[in-house]
């Protein structure tokens, strides 16, 4: 079964609006989490690193202020992108890492489409 | 982190054997070789690792040369349903606070 699980899996917004999508770690706590994202036929490119308790760390050219990153509890993570605009449209992915193995596990994305 | 160089793109028909090479000249001591596959609209998913010589698992084979410089990840008997982007990562097994680097991928098509 799934070890993430990211929600929504696609969401369609106005330019303008904020979006906020939740990362969930299903099978065990996690300290670090990290947000992707992905354009159409691109790699995926790390956004944050996402630490609970604590400020996420960006990744150069990520603003903060638009993407905001809360780790309230050691299996959640959310991503809030704020005044969307149709460049934001992109596919986000979460990860989340497991601390005794250092395995990583990423979630299904969820894909933004802003008109 | 070591840089990775995968070709850009593959195509095979199925039932072949597929090999995957991944370039990966500043390989660390400690570093670690790991595979991840990518479906479309889907979080990638891990497939394999290793550290140097043979690996298998279910899915597939990891073939690393001494000098560890390079990685060929092997896919036997492919389908269409293993058509996806296969990725390479270098890094620490349990990766610490490393931040995961994904280069372009290999993108696999494979043929009827």
């Amino acid at each position: 079964g799934a070890v993430v699980s990211q929600h929504p899996s696609w969401v369609i917004c106005k330019s303008g609006t904020s979006v906020k999508i939740e990362c969930r770690s299903l099978d065990f706590q996690a300290t670090t989490m990290f947000w992707y994202r992905q354009f159409p036929k691109q790699s995926l490119m790390l956004m944050a690193t996402s630490n609970e308790g604590s400020k996420a760390t960006y990744e150069q050219g990520v603003e903060k202020d638009k993407f905001l990153i809360n780790h309230a509890s050691l299996t959640l993570s959310t991503l809030t992108v704020t005044s969307a605009h149709p460049e934001d449209s992109s596919f986000y992915i979460c990860s989340v890492k497991q601390e005794n193995t250092g395995e990583l596990f990423f979630g299904e994305g969820s894909r933004l489409t802003v008109l | 982190l070591a840089k990775t160089t995968q070709p850009i793109s593959m195509d095979s028909y199925e039932g072949q054997e597929v090999n995957i090479t991944c370039s990966h000249n500043n390989i660390a001591t400690n570093d670690y070789i790991t595979w991840y596959q990518q479906f479309p609209s889907q979080g990638p998913r891990f497939i394999i690792q290793g550290y140097k010589t043979k690996v298998t698992n279910e899915v597939a084979s990891l073939f690393i040369p001494a000098d560890r410089k390079s990685s060929t990840l092997s896919l036997p008997r492919v389908s269409l349903s293993d058509t996806a982007v296969y990725y390479c990562l270098v890094g620490k097994s349990n990766f610490g606070n490393e931040k995961l680097t994904f280069g372009t991928g290999t993108r696999l098509t494979i043929i009827p």
